[in-house]
């Protein structure tokens, strides 16, 4: 049980244009789903959190108008990078919470993005 | 003061022996603490939870939580090669929403 998918698993794409990063959650219905960055050797950084019906919460420094957040069902939550450039190059992964079990987090398998 | 902090370097454990991890954390009010496995190149995975204090066992894992001195920790007996990766400490954080608060990790890495 409890688990993520993403996709796509990778994507190449060049300067300027947008990309569109869907999670879902295949067996539980999740009410908040998160979407981290993760740049080589270095931790995960909290992007969004984002809850079904409602308007994403942006952690400070990131902007809202270049990564967009739509959580549109409890088993789908998509990020699109806006007008993407090389240093948005990054590890992108979501995590759902499961009913019952609230704070623990569950990942997708991530997305490598490289801008050209 | 980071949120959560975990021991920087590599940890180099020969097979068979006992890895042992260490995370600190600085909000008292936390309630929940987790460890996560990452493989180079993948997403994290959850191997343990704890909310109590004390030991919980699973397998060849033992996590151990002290509440009064703001630490978790990790211990893998029988090390194996396989268990070589990043390990993720994280803390509920003091935001609520049920974020996470996660440390730098720690990279273990297991000499046959």
């Amino acid at each position: 049980g409890a688990v993520v998918s993403q996709h796509p698993s990778r994507v190449i794409c060049k300067s300027g244009t947008s990309v569109k990063i869907e999670c879902r959650s295949l067996d539980f219905q999740a009410t908040t789903m998160f979407w981290y960055r993760q740049f080589p050797k270095q931790s995960l950084m909290l992007m969004a959190t984002s809850n079904e019906g409602s308007k994403a919460t942006y952690e400070q420094g990131v902007e809202k108008d270049k990564f967009l957040i739509n959580h549109a069902s409890l088993t789908l939550s998509t990020l699109t990078v806006t007008s993407a450039h090389p240093e948005d190059s990054s590890f992108y992964i979501c995590s759902a919470s499961a009913p019952g079990a609230l704070d623990t987090q569950y990942f997708g398998p991530g997305t490598r993005l490289t801008v050209l | 003061q980071k949120e959560v902090e975990q021991n920087s370097g590599p940890l180099s454990v020969p097979e068979g022996a006992i890895a042992s991890l260490n995370c600190t954390y600085s909000d008292r009010g936390s309630q929940s603490f987790f460890w996560y496995r990452q493989y180079s190149g993948k997403s994290p995975e959850l191997i343990m939870f704890i909310y109590s204090n004390g030991d919980k066992e699973d397998g060849r894992f033992t996590a151990q939580l002290n509440k009064a001195s703001q630490y978790v920790s990790l211990l893998i007996r029988d090390s194996q090669p396989s268990d070589s990766a990043t390990y993720l400490c994280a803390v509920t954080a003091l935001y609520g929403n049920n974020r996470l608060a996660f440390g730098k990790g720690n990279q273990v890495v297991v000499i046959p």
